[in-house]
């Protein structure tokens, strides 16, 4: 059974950094690209960065450019996401999500990231 | 940048057909997916490179796709299916960059 945990969500201070850890099981993690996703409250789904199996590929949505880094351990069959300079904006619940094809597939349940002062 | 546009909600019966529209530019050349979500709840694909259905979902969802518009539909709609649902897909840069329509908010009553 596929399995997506996340963790590392919390308060933290406009200017802050956090970082996510996404833990994955039950299928071949090295093989697959993967995505992180945010739903802001009361929101709609926002796309936030991918990365390639091997990690050599990356893109992030504009509204994180230049703050977020997306990476990923292969041999701990886990992906990451470096938060820096948060703004109140990037408050949101955030999901790792795997990719097939050119789409997420299994998600997740989620980590929230507050960030307020 | 590159934008899916969905309508805000739809509303069926109990047992009347959905339809739930995407449009983007794109679309011609790129795949749509679909995510149903409830309230509190992670996303579900329930469609996948257009119109590909995955395994447990129920064969009342399909997809399609023409032009630069993508549908899912809903046949026989429940009450259970009512949900938040998003539409999918890449730009046509070639890379993987994401983009989510704005949903629409399905009521079956």
């Amino acid at each position: 059974e596929v399995q997506l945990v996340e963790s590392g969500g919390g308060l933290v201070q406009p200017g802050g950094s956090l970082r996510l850890s996404c833990a994955a099981s039950g299928f071949t993690f090295s093989s697959y690209e993967m995505n992180w996703v945010r739903q802001a409250p009361g929101k709609g789904l926002e796309w936030v960065s991918y990365i390639s199996s091997s990690g050599s590929t990356i893109y992030y949505a504009d509204s994180v450019k230049g703050r977020f880094t997306i990476s990923r351990d292969n041999a701990k069959n886990s992906l990451y996401l470096q938060m820096n300079s948060l703004r109140a904006e990037d408050t949101a619940v955030y999901y790792c999500a795997r990719v097939y094809g050119s789409g997420p597939d299994y998600w997740g349940q989620g980590t929230l990231v507050t960030v307020s002062s | 940048s590159y934008e899916l546009t969905q309508p805000p909600s739809v509303s069926v019966s109990p047992g009347q057909t959905a339809r739930i529209t995407c449009s983007g530019d794109a679309l011609p050349k790129k795949y749509a997916y679909w995510y149903q979500q409830k309230s509190g709840q992670a996303p579900v694909l329930v469609i996948y490179e257009d119109s590909k259905r995955p395994s447990g979902i129920p064969e009342r969802f399909s997809g399609s796709s023409s032009g630069t518009m993508a549908t899912l539909t809903i046949s026989g709609a429940q009450v259970e299916d009512e949900a938040d649902y998003y539409c999918y897909s890449t730009d046509s840069s070639g890379n993987h960059k994401g983009v989510f329509g704005g949903g629409t908010k399905l009521t079956v009553l």
